[in-house]
């Protein structure tokens, strides 16, 4: 079974802190990539990852940045988190065209 | 404006009842995909359509790509309950690395 794999499926955090969430992918995929989910926006990408160490923003890059340091480990990072970018965040994984998702981390800023 | 425009975005029908979804841009898409998405988890890929034209049948669910491959269809046959979900179609261009997403159709099957 293939496996993505997001660190915290849950979080609550306060405007200002730096927030980490994690992503991990077992199909030595190259191609990962982070979305938020907002009721009646659908899936909007925020950066991609096509291979280790590079990036290329998407469409809602700002407040955001990505660490892909290892083929299997994508980061995304809230640098001062602020309350509008409470939403769910995606963690997907890509072959050839299909994405894999992980569960998804709810993440709440106060 | 969504590059990926998905109709109806909410549906609530009887079990039994037949629906389509529907999907579509003024874009050329190289593959679509149909994805599941139950309340807190992540999306589910259902199927991917390649060629133009192409009918994909899962049990109930009958996918199909348009000629010109800019459109796409997801019909379901005698709806159940355990059908309920988020329904959300994604292409992949062909001319990058990303995968973009329609806004999703809310799918509620009443028994």
């Amino acid at each position: 079974d293939v496996k993505v794999t997001q660190s915290s499926r849950y979080l609550v955090k306060r405007t200002g802190e730096k927030v980490f969430l994690e992503c991990v992918q077992d199909m030595d995929h190259e191609n990962m990539f982070w979305y938020r989910q907002d009721p009646g926006l659908g899936l909007r990408l925020i950066y991609f990852s096509y291979d280790v160490k590079m990036k290329e923003k998407g469409d809602i890059p700002e407040g955001y940045s990505v660490s892909r340091e290892k083929k299997e480990r994508f980061s995304l990072i809230l640098e001062s988190a602020s309350t509008n970018q409470t939403s769910m965040y995606l963690c997907a994984s890509r072959g050839r065209r299909e994405a894999f998702f992980g569960q998804g981390t709810r993440l709440t800023v106060v | 404006t969504q590059l990926l425009e998905q109709s109806p975005q909410f549906l609530s029908i009887q079990e039994g009842e037949n629906l389509t979804v529907y999907c579509n841009s003024s874009s050329v898409f190289s593959s679509l995909q149909w994805y599941r998405q139950e309340p807190g988890e992540g999306p589910v890929l259902l199927v991917t359509v390649v060629t133009g034209g192409e009918v994909k049948k899962l049990k109930r669910l009958t996918f199909q790509f348009g000629d010109a491959r800019k459109d796409s269809s997801l019909h379901i046959t005698a709806a159940q309950p355990g059908d309920t979900g988020l329904y959300l179609c994604a292409g992949h261009r062909g001319d990058g690395n990303k995968l973009v997403f329609g806004a999703g159709t809310i799918l509620r099957v009443k028994s």
